[in-house]
């Protein structure tokens, strides 16, 4: 069965630090990744997705993230966070196999100290 | 564009008693989603529309939980009788015209049931 690791639970940073947020999923075949992203009082939203083509993919804010097949992973980066990106990040994947069902991580919490 | 709407926002029960939620997804939207989010954990998949057809309810505990999009467009989620784990926010997403797939998902404000 499909399954989605998120690293950490919670990230404190300070203005200005870099972001790495790890995702590692369990699958052998073709995936679609996904990050999502939960603003305080906020929906969840789409941050970015990987389908194909350039394993390195931007999304909005900043964002990117790196799909590595060999390693099962597609971590999130961003070289400067700010107070803003405060939030909860969700690691997601699909896959034809899996009747493309969205499968979530537990989820990142992200602290950004002004 | 509107987004997906769901109501209410907030329910408070006592276990054993009975609970609906209700969707509007996106207009046009075929595809509808209910998750389940417990406290610390990712949504975890309910139930999958295609149109007013179940793709997947695999990991719907049919016993006490039911679902349904009569005519494609809406649906009701309920609990009946709730039981204490089942305190959780109950998210509703829809996403395009095609199945699944790469589509993202929009999600709804979501409804955080507590069940005493």
């Amino acid at each position: 069965a499909q399954s989605v690791s998120q690293h950490n639970h919670h990230v404190i940073l300070s203005e200005a630090a870099s972001l790495e947020l790890g995702c590692n999923y369990s699958y052998g075949g073709t995936v679609n990744l996904f990050w999502y992203v939960q603003y305080p009082g906020q929906h969840l939203q789409l941050l970015l997705k990987y389908f194909s083509g350039d394993p390195l993919v931007k999304g909005i804010k900043g964002f990117e993230a790196e799909f590595i097949k060999s390693k099962f992973s597609f971590n999130l980066r961003k070289p400067s966070v700010q107070w803003s990106d405060t939030a909860e990040f969700f690691c997601a994947v699909n896959a034809r196999t899996g009747g493309f069902k969205t499968i979530f991580g537990a989820g990142t919490r992200l602290f950004v100290k002004a | 564009e509107a987004g997906v709407a769901q109501s209410p926002r907030y329910k408070i029960i006592e276990k054993r008693q009975s609970v609906a939620f209700w969707c509007n997804p996106i207009s046009g939207h075929a595809t509808l989603y209910w998750y389940q989010q417990i406290l610390g954990q990712g949504p975890k998949l309910l139930i999958q529309f295609q149109n007013n057809g179940v793709v997947d309810d695999s990991q719907l505990p049919k016993d006490r939980f039911s679902a349904e999009r009569l005519k494609g467009v809406d649906s009701t989620l309920k609990i009946q009788p709730a039981k204490l784990e089942d305190s959780a926010v109950y998210l509703c997403a829809s996403s395009g015209t095609r199945k699944g797939t790469n589509e993202k998902l929009f999600f709804g404000s979501g409804t955080q049931l507590s069940v005493l």
